[in-house]
């Protein structure tokens, strides 16, 4: 089976500053998706970006880009201009390409945004 | 015109009672899914519906039934609730091939 794994469990960054969120999976299919969620204290869970695996160029959303590294089976989440708002649990997850209703997410990483 | 609704928000009971939680997405999506968060935020899934069919059933206790009238409902049964049963369940959507995954705001149970 699929693993997700983010071994950061807490991370924290100066607001107006850039941080960085890791992620690494494991799978042997090469046709899958790749995601970042975002879950504030309200609780509601906010996808944030979503990356292709068969797409090279990195994803981007705003202030929301990626790191993915297929070969290094790496998808790191990169936060520039950190806002207060930002502050939330991130979680990374990884959809099968081959079976698409299969899902499976990291134990996510609790981000604190430092006025 | 909510994406993912779930009700209720809140959910106070006692052990051994039977209770529902109900999912409605307006996203046209085919399938749907149930997740269980604990108390540590470790999201676990519980089942999926494509079409109507049960297509992801992962080691839930039998308690826990999903039921789908129909493709933009999926709604959860569990019957002799169990103090282990308190989580944050979340109900989700996603297209069947592509796409991530959108939740609805989410259950807190608490089984006293």
């Amino acid at each position: 089976a699929q693993t997700v794994t983010q071994s950061q469990p807490e991370m924290s960054v100066q607001e107006a500053e850039t941080v960085t969120l890791s992620c690494t999976y494991d799978t042997s299919e090469s046709d899958y998706y790749l995601f970042w969620y975002k879950q504030p204290p309200s609780r509601q869970m906010i996808l944030v970006i979503r990356q292709e695996a068969y797409k090279q160029q990195n994803a981007t959303e705003n202030r929301f880009s990626v790191n993915f590294q297929k070969a290094a089976k790496s998808f790191s989440l990169k936060i520039s201009d950190s806002q207060l708002g930002d502050a939330a649990m991130y979680f990374c997850a990884y959809r099968s390409g081959l079976r698409g209703n299969q899902f499976y997410f990291g134990t996510g990483t609790s981000l604190t945004v430092i006025p | 015109d909510t994406a993912v609704s779930q009700t209720p928000k809140y959910l106070v009971t006692q052990m051994g009672n039977d209770k529902s939680i109900k999912c409605e997405q307006n996203l046209g999506h085919d399938t749907m899914y149930w997740y269980k968060q604990d108390s540590k935020k470790f999201l676990k899934i519980m089942f999926s519906y494509n079409n109507k069919e049960l297509i992801i059933n992962e080691t839930v206790p039998n308690r826990f039934s999903p039921k789908s009238p129909d493709k933009a409902h999926l709604n959860l049964h569990i019957n002799s609730l169990e103090l282990g049963d308190s989580a944050v369940y979340f109900c989700a959507s996603s297209r069947s091939e592509t796409g991530g995954q959108y939740f609805g705001p989410g259950t807190r149970l608490t089984v006293t």
